[in-house]
């Protein structure tokens, strides 16, 4: 069993704060790191795609960055707004039958 | 295109109980995979098929089952409920293994089994 492990868990923001998470996972047989937002109620919904060391992902106010060697992403999150609360998880796909291990996720809430 | 789509929403079993959540997506994509998600925790990987006719293990198979008979469709088995199953189930669909392809999720059927 492969252990992907995101922190912090939960995070209270101010609106216009930017903040960031983080996502670890193992360093061997990599094969892509995935980040997710998930609204409650709802089913989650792809952010990034990352495969290379080094891979820095933007959309809009959010950006990803991916080390494969030590095992690390960085989710960030510019400027927040009470929009983007949600829980944002990441997951591993190995290189060995591209099985997914999820993170259990950090959730934020941005408070207006 | 209706994405991928899961039944029931909810359903409620008695421990012994047997039934089988249904998956469907029409993107014509190859892999399908089958979650759970339990209060405070991430998904775990049930099964997933990278193609009809081929199924395999996730992390956490036992008292499931699965069959890939048709590219569109990737029912799940419970055969024998027991509280331990009773959580949230997520199918999802990618067209590869997942590089430069995201998965896309269903809206998730909430399982009770008492």
């Amino acid at each position: 069993i492969l252990n992907v492990e995101q922190s912090p868990q939960s995070l209270h923001v101010q609106e216009g704060d930017s903040t960031n998470f983080t996502c670890s996972f193992p360093s061997s047989n990599f094969y892509a790191l995935h980040w997710y937002r998930w609204e409650t109620a709802k089913s989650p919904e792809a952010l990034f795609v990352m495969t290379l060391n080094g891979d820095e992902k933007k959309k809009g106010r959010i950006s990803a960055t991916l080390n494969t060697k030590e095992g690390y992403s960085y989710l960030y999150i510019k400027g927040s707004q009470p929009e983007d609360s949600a829980t944002y998880l990441c997951a591993f796909e190995t290189n060995n039958f591209n099985k997914f291990y999820f993170g259990s996720g950090t959730k934020l809430n941005v408070k207006p | 295109n209706a994405g991928v789509t899961q039944t029931p929403k909810f359903r409620i079993l008695k421990i012994g109980q047997s039934m089988t959540l249904q998956c469907a997506q029409d993107m014509n994509h190859n892999y399908m995979y089958w979650y759970r998600q339990d209060p405070g925790m991430g998904l775990k990987l049930i099964y997933y098929s990278v193609g009809a006719g081929i199924t395999d293990k996730g992390e956490v198979p036992n008292g499931y089952n699965v069959s890939r008979s048709t590219t569109e469709d990737f029912p799940l088995r419970l055969e024998l409920a027991a509280p331990s199953q009773t959580s949230v189930y997520f199918c999802a669909s990618s067209y590869s293994g997942g590089r430069d392809y995201e998965q896309y999720f269903g809206p998730g059927t909430r399982l009770t089994v008492t």
